[in-house]
């Protein structure tokens, strides 16, 4: 079975705090992808990731950044937090056209 | 405007029948599309590819229909149970593009026993 890991179920953080999101996949995906989810809005495309150091911006990657150095890992940074970045991020890896998705967490910035 | 709409939010049916969900999409060209259920705190589940030359496709007591024509996947559950109350979403990759998931919203499904 695919396993998609993420570091925190749960994560409260102060505004301006820098946030670090780790997500780990273990069966040797190329592609990555940190999404955000909103009551109302849906799964939206923060940044994603097809190659090791490789990565590429999504549908709203405004205030994030990403980094993957391993293959198996991809972390998703928060500069600098907002209240607006208060949501449900979930992670995903995937092969070809199926994309296997992480437990999710829920980060509430204050 | 390109758009990717589950017409219910919610959807409420009794144990036994068959629960019929729908994907409509405006102004994309899919080369596929996929079905995902989602229970409360929990990441989506892959459950179904259809690609844009398939007219149907069946997994158990699922089903996944796809009319280009109508620019419309409908998603169907037989014989429901109160174990498939989850929210169902879909999600389209456009022709010609990165390979990146476009989702929809999302319906939530409530089996009633």
């Amino acid at each position: 079975d695919v396993k998609v890991t993420q570091s925190s179920r749960y994560l409260v953080k102060r505004t301006g705090e820098k946030v670090f999101l780790e997500c780990v996949q273990d069966m040797d995906h190329e592609n990555m992808f940190w999404y955000r989810q909103d009551p109302g809005l849906g799964l939206r495309l923060i940044y994603f990731s097809y190659d090791v150091k490789m990565k590429e911006k999504g549908d709203i990657p405004e205030g994030y950044s990403v980094s993957r150095e391993k293959k198996e890992r991809f972390s998703l940074i928060l500069e600098s937090a907002s209240t607006n970045q208060t949501s449900m991020y979930l992670c995903a890896s995937g092969i070809l056209e199926t994309q296997y998705f992480g437990p999710g967490t829920r980060l509430l910035v204050l | 405007s390109q758009k990717i709409e589950q017409n219910s939010e919610a959807l409420n049916i009794q144990e036994g029948k068959t629960a019929t969900l729908t994907c409509n999409y405006t102004n994309y060209s899919p080369a596929y599309l996929q079905w995902y259920r989602q229970d409360p705190g929990r990441g989506p589940v892959f459950l179904l590819l259809i690609r844009e030359n398939e007219k149907e496709k069946r997994k158990e007591r699922l089903k996944v229909t796809f009319d280009t024509t109508l620019k419309q996947s409908l998603f169907h559950i037989t014989a429901s149970q109160p174990a498939d109350s989850a929210t169902y979403l879909c999600a389209l990759v456009a022709r010609g593009s990165q390979g990146n998931l476009i989702f929809g919203k999302g319906t939530k499904l409530s089996v009633k026993p």
